[in-house]
């Protein structure tokens, strides 16, 4: 059954370092996201990626985030200078985004995230 | 935000048993309710689905009942068993492509 994967499982980091989490989607899904789960509180949407350009993002997702398809089955989350509170579980999702209304967003493992 | 709310954190039963998960939901653009199962230190994995235009759904042992007048879904599992021990995570979605939004989930405990 195809999978969502993740790489690193785990990054440490310290803070002001730049970081890059990977993800391989599904490789005929056509949506890409990223979400984040702080330790102990809700699973978080950061950014929607489509047709190679971001087509949605959240508050979260500010200037010293961003988010690349470096090629045909890559999708790549940047956080420039990290910060203490960007420690936390990223998930990468993708979904095959047809005509219908129902889709399903499919889930990596996640990236555990520790900036020291 | 609190657009999605799961209101129990955890749920405990006994094997065998049924399980009923409840999730509440303010936002009527939502059309589309999933339910994940998560295990500590892995990934949501969808479990269950359904669409706005439907009341019911049924994939085994899982059964979603959606009541939009209530804004209101539940996750039935019958019978329990104790590898359904796991965090229930209740989402929604405005339409295709568009983002999750999460409950805060419910630890449910399968006791043998």
């Amino acid at each position: 059954e195809p999978e969502v994967t993740q790489t690193p499982s785990h990054q440490v980091t310290q803070m002001g370092q730049e970081v890059i989490l990977r993800c391989v989607p599904i490789s005929n899904h056509l949506y890409f996201y990223w979400y984040r789960q702080i330790l102990g509180q809700k699973v978080e949407f950061l950014v929607s990626f489509y047709n190679n350009e971001i087509s949605e993002k959240s508050e979260i997702f500010d200037d010293q985030f961003s988010v690349e398809r470096p090629d045909g089955s890559n999708f790549t989350l940047k956080i420039r200078s990290t910060k203490l509170e960007d420690s936390a579980m990223y998930f990468c999702a993708s979904s095959d985004a047809g005509d219908k209304p129902e889709e399903t967003q499919y889930f990596g493992p996640g990236t555990r995230l520790l900036v020291l | 935000d609190q657009q999605v709310k799961q209101n129990s954190p955890s749920l405990s039963v006994q094997e065998g048993r049924i399980s009923i998960l409840n999730c509440d939901y303010t936002n009527s653009m939502f059309d589309y309710f999933l339910w994940y199962k998560k295990y500590p230190a892995e990934g949501p994995t969808f479990l269950i689905s359904i669409s706005s235009i439907k009341d019911k759904n049924e994939d085994g042992r899982f059964t979603v009942f959606l009541n939009k007048s209530a804004k209101h879904l539940s996750l039935h599992i019958v019978p329990s068993q104790p590898g359904d021990s796991a965090v229930y995570f209740c989402a929604a979605s405005e339409g295709s492509g568009s983002r999750l939004t999460f409950g805060e989930g419910t630890q449910l405990t399968v006791n043998p």
